[in-house]
Formats: C-alpha cells, structure tokens, sequence
C-alpha cells in the first residue's frame, strides 16, 4: 500500500511569485485535503477535493486554489505569495464514506519559505 | 475564534509514568474528537479517537476520555515510552473529514 506523497519537500519562493504544490494520495483513497501548518499552530483547513471538484473550503482566499486528478492525485497552487503563506503545507487523503470519522492519512508535507 | 484548544504547549513526563493531554472545545455539535501525533519532518499521524456518542475509548496504552457537559477531552497514555515524545494534536469534525485542530502539545519523555 502506497502512503501519502507530496512535492517538493522545501522550496523558496519571492513574495508576489506562484507556487505549485503537488500531492499523490494513498491507493484506495478518492478525496484530497489540503492543510496550512504555520510555525506554532496546528494545521488549518484549506479546501478538499472529491471526484474532481472541491468539497467544502476553510477560511482562505481565492489566490488558494486546487485541482484533483483523475487519479486523485492533487494540486495546490498559490498565486501573489505573501510573506504569512511561509508554512507547512499537508495533504492528506481518505475514503469519502457514509460516516467520516475523520481519520486522514497524512504526507510528510511541502515546506513553503516566501522571502 | 478558536474552536479545539490545547492551553498546554508542553509536557515533560518521566518514562514509565502516566502521560495526560488536554484538550477543550467550544462546538457542541462536533461528533467526532481525534488524536494525531506528529514526529519532526513527518505529516501527523491518526492514534486514536472517540464518537461523541462514547465517553471512553481505549487501544493499548492509550485511552481517550470525553467529558460533553465541560466540553473537554484528554488523552492518557500508560506507560509513557521515550518513542511516544512527539506533537500531539487534539482535532474535532462535525460528520466530515474537515478536521479542526488544536495547536498541539510537544510531549517529552525522559529516562
């Protein structure tokens, strides 16, 4: 069984530049959650994406925005980076089922620096 | 306005011992609480949870406890492992897998 993949591992990015965030989730599973973990915090709710389309957003403005693949693997893309998008960035996947007790299966995440 | 808080960020326990993290909400309609761990330079890991219909949940040396009317939750582990020092994250979803997490507790366990 093939965990939770995410690509690159650390980057740097310039304020005001884009970023691509990319993420394969586990075999088996159909949906894709994409979290903010800012330095101190806990991870914060970005978007999921269910068959294709996205399933429900967090508190992020549109310049967040993501695509999931036939092969449910997902994208992450930030436009106009400013300097608070330096986190990291979870994707995690999972069975969308009839009752979700929210258990998520993680990667090891995206570490985004914006100077 | 935060909805899962964690008021401890840390705590040092001597191996062997009891291990207890808190955690309290505000949302009385979440129906389900987890427990992840998190290791540096690795994505959180799912440990244990508890349907708001339970107040005890247990598997191995980990038992959570949930407590609706001070709407707070804690996780014990017995006995407390030096591998078991880690982030651990107190979540809270509402018939989803939108989790909504607390800041964490970074847990030490010494010799």
């Amino acid at each position: 069984e093939t965990g939770v993949t995410q690509s690159p591992t650390h980057l740097i990015k310039t304020r005001g530049q884009q970023v691509t965030l990319r993420c394969s989730s586990q075999s088996g599973h159909n949906t894709v959650s994409w979290y903010q973990q800012a330095l101190g915090q806990g991870p914060q709710f970005i978007f999921q994406y269910y068959r294709e389309e996205e399933n429900g957003r967090g508190n992020f403005p549109p310049r967040f925005s993501g695509l999931q693949f036939p092969n449910y693997s997902s994208e992450l893309n930030v436009n106009a980076l400013e300097l608070d998008d330096s986190a990291l960035y979870l994707c995690a996947s999972s069975r969308n089922q009839e009752v979700n007790t929210g258990e998520l299966f993680f990667g090891e995440g995206s570490r985004l620096t914006v100077l | 306005d935060q909805q899962v808080k964690q008021n401890s960020p840390s705590l040092s326990v001597q191996e062997g011992r009891i291990s207890i993290l808190n955690c309290d909400y505000t949302n009385s309609m979440f129906d389900y609480f987890l427990w992840y761990k998190k290791y540096p330079a690795e994505g959180p890991t799912f440990l244990i949870s508890i349907s708001s219909i339970k107040d005890k949940n247990e598997d191995g040396r980990f038992t959570v406890f949930l407590n609706k009317s001070a709407k707070h939750l804690s996780l014990h582990i017995v006995p407390s492992q030096p591998g078991d020092s880690a982030v651990y994250f107190c979540a809270a979803s509402q018939n989803t897998d939108k989790l909504i997490f607390g800041t964490g507790t970074r847990l030490q366990v010494f010799p």
